[in-house]
């Protein structure tokens, strides 16, 4: 079973910076990585799968790289929409497909 | 327009049962592989159980196998979760998730239903 482990737990950042979040499997899973954004009181958002390609309408903003067991999410300019937790996923090794235990972005 | 809605949460006793169910629409939900994954409250991610399109293939956590059932119905564009031996620590929101890719890569997700194990 793939374990996934993200830092930091939680990122405090301001409006307009750069925030950068890892995400680090105990196992090669290729590029078979997604990340997801969730708000509070609403389901998580595809935002990038294939570690690198952005889900539909996703900003530009968002980008993911890496490849085998480290990741890595970047919001280039965060807006205030952006302020919320992300979760990444595996889908190499099934079952269980595992997520991380999530990074919260917020306010700084 | 994808939809996943969720309904059949709600407060039960240690021991007791429910039933989960996930309205599809817009899109042909008999060809999607279909999930359940579940959250507690203030925690993360926690993904449930899987049916093929087919409901030939079931695959369910650890956490859950032997308690749980999951189930579809392609004709009325369904996915259920009977939940049985239900126990404190099942208490989560509890989401339906569809599967874009045949490794499972979940692209649209409903907003939950939340189930309460309590006495």
């Amino acid at each position: 079973e793939i374990v996934m482990t993200q830092s930091p737990a939680t990122l405090s950042v301001s409006p307009g910076e750069r925030a950068t979040l890892s995400c680090r499997t105990s196992q090669t899973v290729s590029t078979n990585l997604a990340w997801y954004q969730q708000k509070p009181g609403q389901a998580p958002r595809l935002l990038i799968y294939g570690a690198s390609t952005r889900a539909t309408g996703i900003p530009a903003r968002f980008s993911g790289s890496g490849s085998g067991t480290e990741f890595t999410l970047t919001i280039s300019s965060l807006q205030s929409e952006d302020f919320a937790v992300y979760y990444c996923q595996q889908y190499n090794n099934f079952p269980p497909w595992a997520f991380g235990q999530g990074t919260k972005v917020d306010i700084k | 327009e994808v939809q996943l809605v969720e309904s059949g949460g709600g407060l039960v006793q240690p021991g007791g049962s429910l039933r989960l169910s996930c309205a599809a629409s817009g899109f042909t939900f008999s060809s999607y592989n279909m999930n359940w994954v579940r959250q507690a409250p203030g925690r993360g991610l926690e993904w449930v159980s899987f049916i093929n399109t087919r409901s030939s293939t079931i695959f369910y956590a650890d956490s859950v196998r032997g308690r749980f059932t999951i189930s579809r119905n392609n004709a009325k564009n369904s996915l259920y979760l009977q939940m049985n031996s239900l126990r404190v620590e099942d208490t989560a929101f509890y989401f339906c998730a569809r599967d874009q890719t045949i490794r499972g890569l979940k692209d649209y997700w409903g907003q939950g239903t939340l189930v309460t194990v309590s006495s």
